[in-house]
Order: C-alpha cells, then structure tokens, then sequence
C-alpha cells in the first residue's frame, strides 16, 4: 500500500517563526488533506488540497502531485498552532485514506 | 447540523468483554471509516465503508467488526477485547464527490484493563 512520511517529526518554534511542514508520499493520490489535532485530541480540517496551492490566513499549503509531496506553510507561529499536523491521502482506484506519521509541533511564548 | 457523532465518548472495560462503539453523520455522506489513535501515534484505519452495503479492511482490522447499519449509520464491535485495543477510536465520514473532504468525531477514549 502507499506509504505516507511526514517531516520533520517533532517542531519546537519560538512564538512568530515560520515553519515548513512536508508529506511525501508512495504513489499516485486522488485526494489530499491536512490535519491539525490541537491539545484536546480533536481532528481539525486544514486544506483539501490534491493538487495546487491554497491559503487561508497565516496559513498555506501547495501539493505538487507529479512529484509526490506537499508542503502546510505556516506563517507568523502563535501558541495556539501548537499540536500535530497530519496529510492523509487517498490513492487512484480506493476509498482508503491513510495518515502520514504526522509533525508535533510546538510553539513557544 | 452534528456533523459525525459518536458515542460513548468514555467506556472502561475488562479484558474479553465485548462492546459497540456507535457513529452517525448526518451530512448525507457515502463512505464512513473507523481509526484507531494510540497514545503518540498517527492514525491507522481500521475498516471503511465506501457506501451504504458495503465494508473493507484496513490497516489493522484484526480483532473488530463493522456494521454499515444505513446511510448515517457505521458501529465498530469489539468480541473479545484486549489490552492492546487501548486507544482512542476516531469515525469519520467523506461524500468523496468533488472535494472528498474527510470528517471527524470528537473520538471515543477506551481503556482495556
């Protein structure tokens, strides 16, 4: 099956630092998703982004889907982006949509 | 609107008994899934169903068993539980139509002593 890997894994930012956060993945995808699951667990929808790019506020995220990866910009870090950020993806052909590895991200005051 | 609704959102239970975990959309949604979360780790899905009539494995369906009841409805049957089915179980739903955007409930927290 197609293999998802986020990096980097674990993010420690100071309060108005951009970051960079990239999804690569195995195969071919039709849909493409970011995640944020904040402190309290709960699974907060991001971009739909299979292909393309996409903002929304400080926040961006462009896929590049002949190369296999996309990239969640984040701009201007407060306290509350702190969590971890996951891509799930769906491949051509299967309703299954599998999760990166996800980044812990933190950001400090 | 609820959106993806789960219940229970706690439940302890004791190894080998059993239980049901419930979820229902009411987005008008075809494909509904069930994730697990253990505790620093991402999401493996468990089992989908990609319309109403229809069920498929996932990643890690050993030791569960699904219900696509109707169009809103999806529940995860647990026989026998484990202590390695500790976890948070997360169901979703996706009308993977134009967008296939994937939904969320809040998560069920369960503990297998």
């Amino acid at each position: 099956g197609i293999q998802v890997e986020q990096s980097p894994p674990d993010l420690i930012l100071q309060e108005g630092a951009n970051s960079t956060l990239r999804c690569n993945f195995s195969d071919s995808v039709n849909n493409l998703q970011w995640f944020h699951q904040n402190p309290w667990g709960q699974l907060i929808n991001l971009f739909y982004i299979p292909s393309g790019t996409k903002q929304n506020g400080r926040l961006s995220a462009t896929t590049v889907a002949t190369e296999r990866y996309s990239l969640l910009y984040i701009s201007s870090s407060q306290t509350t982006d702190s969590g971890v950020y996951f891509c799930a993806v769906t491949t051509s052909g299967t309703y299954k949509y599998i999760f990166g590895t996800g980044t812990r991200l933190k950001v400090l005051a | 609107n609820a959106g993806v609704t789960q219940t229970p959102k706690f439940q302890v239970l004791k190894t080998g008994q059993s239980m049901t975990l419930q979820c229902a959309q009411d987005m008008n949604h075809n494909s509904m899934y069930w994730y697990r979360q253990d505790p620093g780790m991402g999401l493996r899905l468990i089992y989908y169903s990609a319309s109403e009539g229809t069920t498929d494995k996932g990643e890690v369906p050993n030791g569960y068993n699904v219900s696509r009841l109707n169009k809103r409805e999806f529940s995860l049957r647990l026989e026998s539980a484990a202590p390695s089915q500790t976890s948070v179980y997360f169901c979703a739903s996706i009308l993977m139509g134009p967008t296939g955007e994937l939904f969320f409930g809040e998560g069920s927290r369960l503990t297998v002593l």
